[in-house]
């Protein structure tokens, strides 16, 4: 069976502090790795990671995926308050998509 | 170029009634996916649509659902007889293509509460 499993489940840090999320994944025929974040009530597209070992960076965010091990990595760094919302990663083509559970990133002052 | 548009934001239905939620893909998409996220957890895929076909409804429940994506207008989730574990945000995604590295945009979802 799939399986998609995000880590932490739920993180608190302090503004400036930089944070890793997790996701492994087990997956038949994958694809590609996507990460989003919820805004509000819909998930913004961050990255989709297809090659290992390639790093994608926008701004404070960056990714990497290792297809060896199976697993992705979103780091933020310089975290601000405004970061604070769920994180969730998804893998394979969006016919089978299948999403993780989601970190739940929460930035105190 | 407007993004994923869905309606309405918030449905407010009672029990046995049926919702309908609509969703306008991005302008020049011709594949469509609806998700639906319960209080506390990730998202999860429902059905995924082309213009007139349903391609995979493997994760739409048998009985009281259905999605439609015509040839005009918008694709349609229709849930019969609502029951109060209905209650729920759907989201619905929009891309380009349905094959591999595909980008896709997500619509604000609808809320959906059954009372």
């Amino acid at each position: 069976e799939d399986k998609v499993v995000q880590s932490p489940l739920s993180l608190v840090v302090h503004e400036g502090d930089t944070v890793t999320l997790n996701c492994s994944y087990e997956v038949t025929n994958f694809r590609s790795l996507l990460w989003y974040k919820q805004e509000k009530k819909a998930p913004t597209f961050l990255f989709m990671l297809t090659s290992s070992g390639i790093e994608k960076k926008s701004g404070r965010l960056s990714s990497i995926l290792d297809k060896k091990e199976l697993f992705s990595i979103l780091n933020i760094t310089a975290t601000q308050t405004g970061d604070s919302t769920i994180y969730l990663c998804a893998v394979e083509p969006l016919r089978d998509m299948r999403f993780g559970a989601g970190t739940r990133l929460t930035v105190k002052p | 170029n407007a993004g994923v548009m869905q309606n309405p934001r918030h449905l407010v239905r009672r029990r046995g009634q049926e919702a309908r939620l609509r969703c306008s893909p991005v302008k020049g998409h011709s594949h469509v996916y609806w998700y639906r996220q319960l209080p506390e957890e990730g998202l999860k895929f429902m059905v995924y649509l082309q213009k007139e076909n349903i391609i995979d409804e493997s994760g739409m429940p048998k009985e009281r659902f259905s999605a439609e994506f015509p040839k005009e207008g918008p694709s349609i989730l229709r849930i019969q007889q609502v029951v109060r574990g209905d209650s729920a945000a759907y989201f619905c995604a929009s891309s380009l293509a349905g094959g591999m590295n595909t980008e896709a945009f997500f619509g604000q979802g609808t809320r959906l509460t059954v009372v």
